[in-house]
């Protein structure tokens, strides 16, 4: 079976710093990889994703991942963050065995202060 | 550009009553799913379906039913609403996965809150 661990549930970070968010996965076939993002009351919209290639991922807002095989990881990076950013960012896996299915982390909160 | 679309946006229900959600998707996607979502426990699937006329159980199936008569729709049904379903669900819909296709994100709808009292 597949799991997502996300290893914060909540990160609070100062306007303009760096933030991490950490993901790591474990599963016996090869997944495809995911980061969502949620706004309050709002539905899930896609960051960026991993298929194959290339391990690090550039998605959208100045967010990047990296695809880490050996630790089952797929951490999400911002080199400097926005108030705007304040929102649950949800780690995902996609595997395909018999069927299909996309598991995904409880979610990490970012909380950007000024 | 309507993507996904769910209704009711927001329900109450009493403990005992059935209701039935609706997701319609306009990107021609073969795949649908519905999931729970609730504090600390980030999003979980219920049920998913990969292409019309097909559904199959997800992590947390039961007290649930769901139907894809339609490939554009996918139904979730409360046969007897219990207070332990109170939460938010999510429909979203995705292309099928295939390595050759890069579109492989799932596409959200808004959410129904649905509270069982």
């Amino acid at each position: 079976a597949q799991s997502v661990t996300q290893l914060d549930s909540q990160v609070p970070v100062f306007e303009e710093a760096p933030v991490e968010l950490r993901c790591n996965y474990s599963s016996s076939v090869s997944v495809y990889l995911f980061w969502y993002v949620q706004y309050p009351n709002q539905g899930l919209q896609l960051l960026l994703k991993y298929l194959s290639g290339s391990t690090l991922v550039k998605g959208i807002n100045g967010f990047e991942a990296e695809f880490n095989k050996s630790q089952t990881s797929f951490h999400l990076r911002k080199p400097s963050v926005h108030i705007s950013d304040t929102a649950e960012y949800f780690c995902a896996v996609s595997v395909r065995t018999g069927g299909f299915k996309t598991i995904f982390g409880a979610g990490t909160r970012l909380f950007v202060k000024a | 550009n309507a993507g996904v679309t769910q209704t009711p946006k927001f329900r109450v229900l009493k403990t005992g009553q059935s209701m039935t959600l609706l997701c319609a998707q306009d990107m021609n996607h073969e795949y649908m799913y519905w999931y729970r979502q609730d504090p600390g426990m980030g999003l979980r699937l219920i049920h998913y379906s990969v292409g019309e006329g097909t559904t199959a159980k997800g992590e947390v199936p039961d007290g649930y039913n769901v139907s894809r008569l339609k490939k554009q729709n996918f139904l979730l049904g409360l046969e007897s609403a219990a207070p332990s379903q109170t939460s938010v669900y999510f429909c979203a819909s995705s292309y099928e996965l295939d390595r050759q296709n890069t579109n492989t994100e799932a596409f959200f709808g808004q959410g129904t809150r649905l509270t069982v009292v």
